[in-house]
């Protein structure tokens, strides 16, 4: 058991469409983090929630957006989706922004 | 930015055999180092971490590392490979202040081939 739950865990879509991900941290945990793992590299930070705000933001364009819950739970949005999005997309929940991760299952996205 | 380096990116080896797996990262000041590792099918998992002290690090099923400051390395090891330790491997970084707090850098992973 992951402790990390993320849905769904497939999903297909066109480019030009958007994506919604979800994410429920492990249990006492209240920080989550997403990450993108395209096939053959590892995964590559996109950005950090804590208290509902964004804390931390990698390397990635405004198409990416998220939301945190007051129940910690998160969400990952893509606008736009383009050929390159195609990855396994990560959540991973820590205690008060610590930095030992739990990680989830992901959801493998397919934009065609 | 910190990068992360595995300069292995697939390893076979036989059951017995003993392991080596090398990590090297680009970053001047104090760091945490962590090694996780995906399973087939599974999430990935933390298998140990350094943050300060002893630079010997033992994590879950008889897996070490080595902090050496000096080469800016983090080498995982084990003696003696199983079967079951079939799976990737993944070094990852954080720089423990400044803007980059709470991001880990990832390697890009290692995957171990072991033969019964």
């Amino acid at each position: 058991d992951a402790g990390v739950t993320q849905s769904p865990t497939h999903l297909i879509k066109t480019r030009g469409q958007q994506v919604t991900l979800r994410c429920s941290p492990k249990s006492g945990h209240d920080t989550v983090s997403w990450y993108q793992q395209a096939l053959g590299q590892g995964p590559q930070f996109i950005f950090q929630y804590y208290e509902e705000e964004e804390r931390q933001r990698g390397n990635f364009p405004d198409r990416f957006s998220g939301h945190q819950f007051p129940n910690y739970s998160s969400e990952l949005n893509v606008n736009a989706l383009l050929l390159g999005d195609s990855a396994l997309y990560l959540c991973a929940s820590s205690a008060n922004r610590g930095i030992t991760l739990h990680f989830g299952n992901g959801t493998r996205l397919t934009v065609t | 930015a910190q990068s992360v380096s595995q300069h292995n990116h697939h390893v076979i080896l036989s059951e017995a055999a003993s392991l080596e797996l090398g990590c090297n990262y680009s970053y001047g000041g104090t760091v945490n180092l962590f090694w996780y590792v995906q399973y087939p099918g599974q999430h990935l998992q933390l298998l140990l971490k350094y943050f300060s002290g002893d630079p010997l690090v033992k994590g879950i099923k008889g897996f070490e590392a080595e902090f050496i400051k000096s080469k800016f390395s983090f080498n995982l090891r084990k003696p003696s490979v199983q079967w079951s330790d079939t799976a990737e491997y993944f070094c990852a970084v954080n720089a423990d202040r400044g803007s980059t707090l709470g991001r880990l850098y990832f390697g890009r992973g290692t995957q171990l081939t072991v033969w019964p």
